[in-house]
C-alpha cells in the first residue's frame, strides 16, 4: 500500500492553461504539504495544511491554490500554468501531533508547460 | 531564519570506499530537528534519519552513519564501503521543534563507480 500518493506522475499541458495535482495519504497524518522541486533540484515548500487548515503559505503566486477536503487529501490547482511553473511538486505528510514525526513524501509529479 | 548548507554539490568515489557527505546548518531556534533524504535516480524523496536538537549521539544503521555536532551545526553523513545502489542525489534538511517545514540544503549528487 503507497502511503502517500500523487496523480497524475507526469503532466504535460500548454501555457494558459489550469490543471491539478492530488494528493492522498492513508498513514493518518494530521498535517499534508506541497513541495516544488526545480529543475536545479532545489526543494522548497509552498504549503503546509494541519487538520483541513492552512498553516503555511511560502511566498506562491496566487495562482496555485490548495485544496484539503479532509485530513487524508491535499490536492493542488495551478490557474493559467507558465512556463516557469514547469517542475516536480511532492506531496508529504507528517504527524505534528502528539509526538511530532519524519515528512513522508510522495513519487511526485512532473509537470511540464509548454 | 533558517539555512542548509550542502558545501559539496558532487562527489565521486570508487565502489567500496567510504564517503561522507556535509552539511552545515544555521537556525536561531534552540530546539529543531536535523534529516537526511534520499532521492535516487527514479526521483522519490527516501527519508533516511531525523535527529532531535538535545539527542548529540552519533548514530549507525548498517553501512549508515550521522555525526551531528552542535558546536559546529554541522549533521555529516558518512556512507561506508559504498555500493552503486548508493548513487542518488542526497538533502540534508532542517525543520523547526514542533514544526514541520523542511528547509533543504541544495543537494549532493554522489555516485558511486563500479
Amino acid at each position: 500500500d503507497t502511503a502517500v500518493s500523487q496523480t497524475p506522475k507526469y503532466l504535460v499541458t500548454q501555457m494558459g492553461n489550469d490543471k491539478s495535482i492530488k494528493c492522498e495519504q492513508n498513514l493518518g497524518h494530521d498535517t499534508m504539504y506541497w513541495y516544488k522541486q526545480d529543475s536545479k533540484k532545489f526543494l522548497k515548500i509552498m504549503f503546509s495544511y494541519n487538520n483541513k487548515e492552512l498553516i503555511i503559505n511560502e511566498t506562491v503566486p496566487n495562482r496555485f491554490s490548495p485544496k484539503s477536503p479532509d485530513k487524508a487529501h491535499l490536492n493542488l490547482h495551478i490557474n493559467s500554468l507558465e512556463l516557469g511553473d514547469s517542475a516536480v511538486y511532492f506531496c508529504a505528510s507528517s504527524r505534528l501531533y502528539p509526538g511530532g514525526t519524519e515528512a513522508f513524501f510522495g513519487q511526485g509529479t512532473r509537470l511540464t508547460v509548454v | 531564519a533558517q539555512k542548509v548548507t550542502q558545501a559539496q554539490t558532487e562527489i565521486s568515489v570508487v565502489e567500496k570506499e567510504d564517503v561522507t557527505l556535509d552539511c552545515v546548518y544555521e537556525t536561531r531556534d534552540t530546539t529543531y530537528y536535523l534529516f537526511w533524504y534520499k532521492q535516487p535516480p527514479s526521483g522519490e524523496l527516501v527519508f533516511l534519519i531525523r535527529r532531535n536538537s538535545f539527542d548529540e549521539q552519533n548514530e549507525i544503521s548498517g553501512r549508515y552513519s550521522w555525526n551531528f555536532q552542535k558546536s559546529t551545526s554541522s549533521f555529516n553523513f558518512t556512507i561506508t564501503a559504498s555500493q552503486v545502489v548508493d548513487s542518488a542525489v542526497y538533502f540534508c534538511a532542517l525543520s523547526p521543534f514542533g514544526n514541520e517545514k523542511l528547509t533543504f540544503g541544495t543537494g549532493t549528487r554522489l555516485t558511486i563507480i563500479p
